[in-house]
């Protein structure tokens, strides 16, 4: 009963490393994707993806990039950390049917520190 | 504007009374409509979805949506002092599944 599952919990980066978070789901969603939550700015969409092969960026995707490997996994790179990207990430599944969705299910979260 | 706007808080309620959160969308074409609860340090957690206009009840959550006025609340009842959390409101506009969240409302239930 694991939902969606990201590694690690918790990463500290010094300005310029690179490093990828892990997300996987195991309820056969179609829909994956990426927040970032800052305190005062609320959840922001880095990345999604709409079904297995398929990406699109969110409203704040500028040093980010994604891979959907399988129907399962959807991880987020980050090629050149900086201190701006500190923040908690979270990644989200969800399954629509036609017009409805069902709402998103969201993993415990990756506290990441740039200094 | 912002696509979805929230009262930051905090709301202060007693324990036992009734919690009323409001939130305000933009975009006339929105069509389904969530709260979610978020405790300190954790990750967002669904409580309530709805997609027509009115009242949508579970348990002591109700979700009340009125398309017109572009507006969504949640009245939580017989407040607990474990219902001390911030509450987001989210939205899914017409085109495509992706939820856009307001910056959500801290309520605090004092004993």
């Amino acid at each position: 009963n694991a939902g969606v599952t990201q590694t690690p919990k918790f990463q500290v980066l010094k300005t310029g490393q690179s490093m990828t978070l892990q997300c996987a789901q195991d309820m056969n969603h179609n829909s994956m994707y990426w927040y970032r939550q800052d305190p005062g700015m609320g959840l922001r969409l880095i990345y999604y993806s709409a079904s297995e092969g398929t990406t699109d960026k969110g409203e704040v995707p500028n040093g980010y990039n994604v891979s959907r490997l399988n129907k399962r996994e959807f991880s987020l790179r980050l090629e050149s950390a900086a201190p701006s990207q500190t923040s908690v990430y979270f990644c989200a599944s969800s399954e629509a049917w036609g017009r409805v969705n069902y709402g998103y299910t969201f993993g415990s979260g990756t506290r990441l520190t740039v200094v | 504007q912002k696509e979805v706007e929230q009262n930051s808080g905090p709301l202060s309620v007693p324990e036992g009374a009734i919690a009323s959160l409001n939130c305000t969308y933009s975009d006339r074409g929105s069509q389904s409509f969530f709260w979610y609860r978020q405790y300190s340090g954790k990750s967002p957690e669904l409580i309530m979805s709805i997609y027509s206009n009115g009242d949508k009840e579970d348990g002591r959550f109700t979700a009340q949506l009125n398309k017109a006025s572009q507006y969504v609340s949640l009245l939580i009842r017989d407040s607990q002092p474990s219902d001390s959390a911030t509450y987001l409101c989210a939205v899914i506009r017409a085109a495509g599944n992706k939820l856009t969240f307001g910056g959500g409302t801290r309520v605090l239930v004092k004993p």
